[in-house]
């Protein structure tokens, strides 16, 4: 059971928009930065969104992050068949000191 | 172009030692802004942090994995170790290796990662 809690999938039509949310506490989500991971099919995840809003080189700004509180959110906007992957956040837990990761949601592009 | 690359074994008996190893190229493990982890996937399901290093050898451990996980580090060879000691069938996995920046000793994400490799256990 993660200490990071969020909605186990979402879905749109291509072209809309999507937020995938992920809840914590402020020893984890509250006082440490956040990350977004996407994860394809059958592939490694991929750094999408770190320090809670910013993208690595090459990643389209139809992907954003924010951070309120102790919780983050994930938006991604135009959604394409491409997708269509799971998607985790992650962060530091101060408490536990260790790294730990939602249980990931799937985005399903109607 | 960093890179990383896991080599192991890819079965494992129940009650042995899973042992696998990370290799760095194009950058230096050595780095001072850099832990370098282990990150597993079990069939289906979602990820798990099960530990970082520095190059120093400080070490972040998963609670739930401490006692069985020993990562080392040897900067010679750019390369990171993961030892998991009395495995049983819930260890298989795909481990991916992973480098994950550092501030004031938190770590804040994975940035980059291994392709995975596929670990099972089973008699």
């Amino acid at each position: 059971q993660s200490v990071l809690t969020r909605p186990p999938s979402v879905s749109a039509a291509p072209g809309q928009k999507v937020t995938i949310s992920c809840s914590g506490s402020s020893s984890n989500i509250g006082n440490n930065y956040v990350s977004w991971y996407q994860q394809l099919p059958g592939t490694a995840p991929k750094l999408l969104i770190y320090d809670n809003n910013k993208r690595p080189s090459g990643i389209p700004d139809r992907f954003s992050g924010s951070k309120s509180g102790t919780s983050a959110t994930l938006g991604i906007t135009g959604l394409q068949t491409g997708d269509e992957a799971d998607y985790y956040c992650g962060t530091w837990d101060s408490s536990l000191s260790a790294y730990v990761f939602g249980a990931g949601t799937k985005v399903t592009v109607l | 172009q960093l890179q990383l690359q896991e080599s192991g074994p890819g079965l494992v008996k129940p009650s042995e030692t899973l042992s696998l190893t990370c290799t760095v190229s194009g950058g230096s493990i050595s780095s001072s802004s850099y832990y370098w982890g282990w990150i597993r996937q079990p069939p289906g399901k979602g990820l798990e942090w099960i530990g970082s290093i520095y190059y120093s050898g400080s070490t972040y451990y998963n609670p739930s994995l401490k006692s069985r996980v020993t990562i080392s580090v040897d900067t010679s060879k750019n390369q990171f170790s993961l030892k998991l000691s009395s495995v049983i069938v819930a260890d298989t996995a795909v481990y991916y290796c992973a480098r994950l920046p550092r501030v004031f000793g938190v770590l804040k994400s994975s940035d980059y990662w291994g392709q995975g490799t596929l670990v099972t256990v089973s008699s």
